[in-house]
């Protein structure tokens, strides 16, 4: 059974720092993903990460993925208050036979303060 | 523009109702998901469906039922059998393996 955990849970940032947001999962995974969630909306796919050693970068955000560790990381570079959300992992289940189920890990509320 | 709508926006139950919250793609996107998503927590899958005409349980089926006659459409229906149904439902729909699933804005389901 594939279980995601994320930590931190809640990450409070001020403007222009650094900092990672690290995703562990349970057992073999084929494909990571990453989403952004805005307060009472709907998810936002970020990044896709399906290979070992796979880095995509968008603006600010930085994910990779390390299939050995089972683990992945968004990491978040001189921060503005615009990427304060709720990220969320997520990784791919063969599910009944089913190639596209997502066990999601409980999010990341990113809040960044000037 | 291609997407999910999801509707209503919010919706009430009262005890003993059943209800049923749409969800229509336009994206023919063959798979489509219901998640329900709780304060403060990640998304559990309700139920998927990998083409029309066929479905599948996910982690928290019980008290909640789908249908997928077109491949547009895969509504769910929150039954009186489903005792706290009060949460944040998306429903999502991904095209090729591999590829990220898209999400609609969501209906808010609340108990009168």
């Amino acid at each position: 059974e594939l279980k995601v955990e994320q930590n931190p849970l809640f990450l409070s940032m001020q403007e222009g720092k650094n900092y990672t947001i690290y995703c562990n999962y349970s057992t073999t995974s084929d494909r990571l993903y990453w989403y952004r969630q805005d307060p009472g909306k709907s998810l936002e796919s970020l990044f896709v990460l399906l290979s070992n050693g796979a880095v995509k970068q968008e603006g600010r955000l930085m994910a990779s993925l390390d299939t050995k560790a089972r683990l992945s990381t968004l990491h978040i570079t001189a921060a503005v208050h615009d990427l304060s959300a709720t990220y969320f992992c997520a990784g791919g289940l063969n599910y009944g036979g089913s190639q596209g189920n997502l066990i999601f890990g409980k999010g990341t509320k990113l809040s960044v303060k000037p | 523009d291609g997407g999910i709508t999801q509707s209503p926006k919010y919706l009430f139950r009262k005890e003993g109702q059943n209800v049923t919250l749409s969800c229509e793609q336009n994206l023919n996107h063959d798979a489509m998901y219901w998640y329900r998503q709780d304060p403060g927590q990640g998304l559990r899958l309700i139920y998927y469906s990998q083409i029309v005409n066929d479905f599948q349980k996910g982690d928290i089926a019980e008290g909640y039922s789908v249908s997928r006659e077109k491949k547009e459409s895969f509504p769910l229906t929150v039954t009186s059998a489903q005792k706290n149904p009060t949460a944040f439902y998306l429903c999502a729909s991904s095209d090729r393996e591999y590829q990220p699933q898209h999400f609609g804005d969501g209906t808010r389901l609340s108990i009168l």
